[in-house]
This record gives C-alpha cells, structure tokens and sequence, in this order.
C-alpha cells in the first residue's frame, strides 16, 4: 500500500497570513497519462469532507483561489495564499493512483 | 441540486449486520466511481470500497470477503453491505462520488455513524 505522510500534523495560523501543508508517498504518484493522482480534502469541523484540490494542482469547483497544489513525484503542498477563519478543520491528501486509495494522517489547521 | 443522501447505520451487535444506502440526486450514478470512506471517532479518513461504472468493485483488505458494495442504476443508489461486523467497523461512513479512476471526489454524502457493541 502507499503511505501517505503529512507535515505538520498541527497547524496554527493567524488570519491574512499565509500556510503551507506537506504530503509526502512512499511512491510516485505519477501515472503513464501524465497526472499525479494526489487529491486535497478539507474536513471542517462537523463536518462531511470537501475536495479542494484534484490532479496534484487542479483547484475544484467553488474553491477559493487561495488554495493552490502542487508538487510531482512524491512530494506535494497545499498552499493558503492568506488564511480565512472559515478555514479551520483538518486537511487531508489522498492518493488515487491506486487501491487500496489512501489517506495522510491530516493536519489540524487551527486559528492563533 | 447535486446531491448523496445516506441511510442506514445505528447500532448492530458483533458478528451482526448492517446495510447503508447512497441516493443520489441531481445527476446519474452511471458514470462514476463511487465509493464508500469511514471515519473511527476521533480519528483519519480511511477508504473501505468503490465500483466503477461497469459494476466493478474494490476493497480495502480489512473489509474484504465481510462487505459487499452494489449500486441500484434504477434507484440511483448504491450500497454497502456489511456482514461479520466487528467492534473494529465502528465508524461514521460516508458515501463520496469520484470521477472514473477514482479520484476527485466532489460529492459526498452527510455520513453515517456504525456502531458495533454488544
């Protein structure tokens, strides 16, 4: 299976500010079509999960401009261009190349 | 609207069983991937099982040969059927739509909480 790794796991932020989240797999997350199968997901508190981020970089429908993704191979961040309270709750990265799918241990984004 | 209504769950004892539904509404379960995601309190997202447009099916390993997903095209609906539950299942489980290949999951359902408890 691949190991889905995220850093921090714990994420203070102050509101206007900018943050960043890693997620790292024990494999590359390439597949032969191009596409890093590397999606983003936000889970407010309460809660069902939202997509944010599919494709490594593709922003999803309704989501704000200030979330980007990027990355390649094995290594991928979430970026907040400048962090809105009502994005508190906890951030997931997900790996699609393959079954089993699997999750990052998420980090909880928290306002100081 | 777009959207994955949930039914199902509760309380079942170990070793029982349990059957959550996903309706859709707003679009045609056809053409994607869907897929069921649970969620221990407290703790990560850990994916359980999809089936592709044509009827195909995955598994994660813990659940393999004790659940079982379908979809109802007729009904727009899919299900999980969960036998041999163990304290282990207890979960909320949510109901997520994917694009095919799995990935992009841009709907979900409100999720369902399992318990599994004697």
């Amino acid at each position: 299976d691949i190991v889905m790794t995220q850093s921090p796991l714990s994420l203070p932020v102050t509101p206007g500010e900018p943050a960043s989240i890693s997620c790292r797999s024990s494999q590359s997350l390439l597949h032969s079509n191009g596409n890093h199968y590397l999606d983003w997901y936000l889970q407010k508190p309460g809660q069902s999960p939202q997509l944010l981020i599919y494709l490594g970089s593709n922003r999803a429908s309704g989501v704000p401009d200030r979330f980007s993704g990027s990355g390649s191979g094995t290594d991928f961040t979430l970026k907040i261009s400048r962090v809105e309270s009502e994005d508190v709750g906890v951030f997931y990265c997900m790996q699609a190349l393959e079954t089993p799918l699997t999750f990052g241990g998420g980090t909880r984004v928290a306002i100081k | 609207e777009v959207q994955l209504v949930q039914r199902g769950g509760g309380l079942v004892q170990p070793g029982g069983s349990l059957r959550l539904s996903c309706a859709a509404s707003g679009f045609i379960l056809d053409y994607y991937w869907m897929q069921w995601v649970r969620q221990a309190p407290g703790k990560g997202l850990v994916w359980v099982s999809r089936i592709d447009n044509e009827g195909r099916t995955k598994y994660a390993d813990s659940v393999k040969g004790r659940f079982t997903i379908s979809r109802d095209n007729a009904k727009n609906t899919f299900y999980l059927q969960m036998y041999s539950l163990r304290a282990e299942d207890a979960a909320v489980y949510y109901c997520a739509r994917g694009a095919p290949g799995s990935y992009k999951f841009d709907q979900w359902g409100q999720g369902t909480l399992v318990t599994v408890s004697s």
